[in-house]
C-alpha cells in the first residue's frame, strides 16, 4: 500500500520548546519533502531530501532543520519553536525525477 | 525561476455543472505541470500531469486539463461535478532545469459544489 505517514497529526507546543515531526514512506522513494501550508500562501517548501543525508534547503528553511538517516524516514525539527511556526506541515515523497508527489495527511502544529 | 498563478481563489458551482479552474505559469524552458486535489483535513492527492504530447490529459474521476504553450496555461476542467469534488485544487509546476525536484505550487482554488 503506497503511503506517506506523518506523526503526530496534532501537536500543541509552547514557544521555545523543541518540536519533532516524523514522516515515513513505504515506497522506497529517494526524494522526500517538507512543506508548510498557511491560508492564502499555498504550500511552501521548507526542505527537500534527495536520499539519506542528502538534504537541501527549500524556500523557507529558516528556523527548521531536517534529518534523514534512513531512506524511508524524514524528520523535521524545530529548535525553539516560535508562534509564527504555527501551521500545517506536510511531508511528501516522490521518485527521483518523478512528477507525481505523494503526500501525508499533515501535522497541525500550534505554538502558543 | 518558475512561478504559478491560480487566479480564482473560490469557485462555487452546482452539482452537474461544468467547472474550469485556471492555472498560468512562467518558466523559460520545458516544464512539468500537474494538478492536485486536497479535501478538507487531508493531504494533497495527485490528479494528473503533463509534460509533452497530447495537450489534453485525462486524470482521475473525470478531470482533464489542457496545456497551452502560447497562453502559458494548464487549466483543469470537469464536465459534470459531483458534491464530492468540493475541495481545494492546486496547480504545480516544475521546470526541467529546476534544481532537484522542486515543485512550485499555486495558492489553490477552493471549489464548493452545491446540491
Amino acid at each position: 500500500d503506497m503511503k506517506v505517514t506523518q506523526m503526530p497529526r496534532y501537536l500543541i507546543k509552547r514557544m521555545g520548546e523543541n518540536v519533532l515531526l516524523e514522516c515515513g514512506q513505504d515506497m522506497s522513494h529517494e526524494t522526500m519533502y517538507w512543506y508548510r501550508q498557511d491560508p492564502g500562501l499555498g504550500l511552501q517548501l521548507i526542505y527537500i531530501s534527495y536520499d539519506v543525508d542528502s538534504n537541501s534547503e527549500g524556500d523557507i528553511p529558516k528556523g527548521y532543520r531536517v534529518s534523514r538517516k534512513k531512506r524511508e524516514h524524514f524528520s523535521l525539527i524545530l529548535d525553539s519553536a516560535k508562534t509564527n511556526q504555527t501551521s500545517v506541515y506536510f511531508c511528501a515523497s516522490s521518485l527521483q525525477g518523478g512528477t507525481e508527489v505523494f503526500f501525508g495527511k499533515g501535522t497541525r502544529l500550534t505554538v502558543v | 525561476t518558475q512561478t504559478v498563478s491560480q487566479s480564482d481563489a473560490h469557485v462555487t458551482v452546482f452539482e452537474g455543472d461544468s467547472v474550469e479552474l485556471r492555472c498560468n505559469y512562467s518558466y523559460g524552458g520545458s516544464i512539468y505541470l500537474s494538478w492536485y486535489i486536497q479535501h478538507h483535513g487531508r493531504g494533497l492527492q495527485f490528479l494528473l500531469k503533463y509534460y509533452s504530447g497530447n495537450p489534453v490529459v485525462q486524470g482521475v474521476n473525470g478531470f482533464e486539463a489542457e496545456f497551452s504553450k502560447s497562453d502559458s496555461s494548464f487549466h483543469l476542467r470537469k464536465a459534470s461535478v459531483h458534491w464530492s469534488d468540493s475541495a481545494v485544487y492546486f496547480c504545480a509546476v516544475r521546470g526541467t532545469n529546476s534544481a532537484g525536484n522542486k515543485l512550485t505550487f499555486g495558492i489553490g482554488t477552493r471549489v464548493l459544489v452545491r446540491p
